[in-house]
């Protein structure tokens, strides 16, 4: 297997503008996170699926944050608009979601000006 | 809630140095633990896990960790470390919500 694949690896835009980060998760996983990671915050949990249904999205910054996942192979995080406080790697992680083990993406820096 | 607990936020060893770094999280029952590795630039892998059995769990690149559910720790240790094994070291337990409760991260830097 591929592993979790991630989209883009590197995003620099501008304030204002709409990022959109995209995920594959690991096929026959049944849960995917999305992560974000600073060095001021460190490692947050943003939002979590399990079999497509998002469960847990209490760690969405706020209402500019907005996830999907449309099926069981793909999800978007997107944020509209992008402030230069966003900037930070966001991995993308898939499961099952009984074991707790994760597989992380190798992530999307994300630079906003 | 369950929480996790690492001590020390920076270690600094020398290579060939033998590490031990803490884990402790906050409430028992049946526990899945993990240790997770984070290189210079990359993102987590797992090192090792603990669902079951014996409480001495060996991962990779030589890391091991000892599971004492009396003391609620999942200690990380490696008998030499390596330059390579500079990196950022996170402890993680599995909660009843099937979420991964994170330990704030132990930044290792061996000077070799």
């Amino acid at each position: 297997d591929a592993g979790v694949i991630q989209s883009p690896r590197h995003e620099v835009t501008e304030m204002g503008q709409e990022v959109t980060l995209r995920c594959k998760p690991i096929s026959g996983h049944n849960s995917l996170f999305w992560y974000r990671q600073t060095m001021m915050r460190g490692l947050e949990l943003l939002i979590y699926f399990n079999n497509n249904v998002p469960i847990d999205d209490s760690g969405m910054p706020e209402d500019r944050f907005s996830a999907k996942m449309p099926n069981a192979s793909f999800s978007t995080l997107k944020i509209q608009p992008s402030e230069p406080r966003d900037s930070a790697v966001y991995f993308c992680a898939s499961s099952f979601l009984q074991t707790g083990e994760l597989f992380f993406g190798e992530g999307s820096r994300l630079t906003v000006l | 809630a369950q929480s996790v607990s690492q001590h020390n936020h920076h270690v600094i060893l020398s290579e060939a140095a033998s590490l031990e770094l803490g884990c402790n999280y906050s409430y028992g029952g049946t526990v899945n633990l993990f240790w997770y590795v984070q290189y210079p630039g990359q993102h987590l892998q797992l090192l090792l896990k603990y669902f079951s059995g014996d409480p001495l769990v060996k991962g990779i690149k030589g890391f091991e960790a000892e599971f004492i559910k009396s003391k609620f720790s999942f200690n990380l240790r490696k008998p030499s470390v390596q330059w390579s094994d500079t990196a950022e070291y996170f402890c993680a337990v599995k909660d009843s919500n099937y979420q991964l409760i994170w330990g704030a991260g132990t930044k290792l830097i061996i000077k070799p």
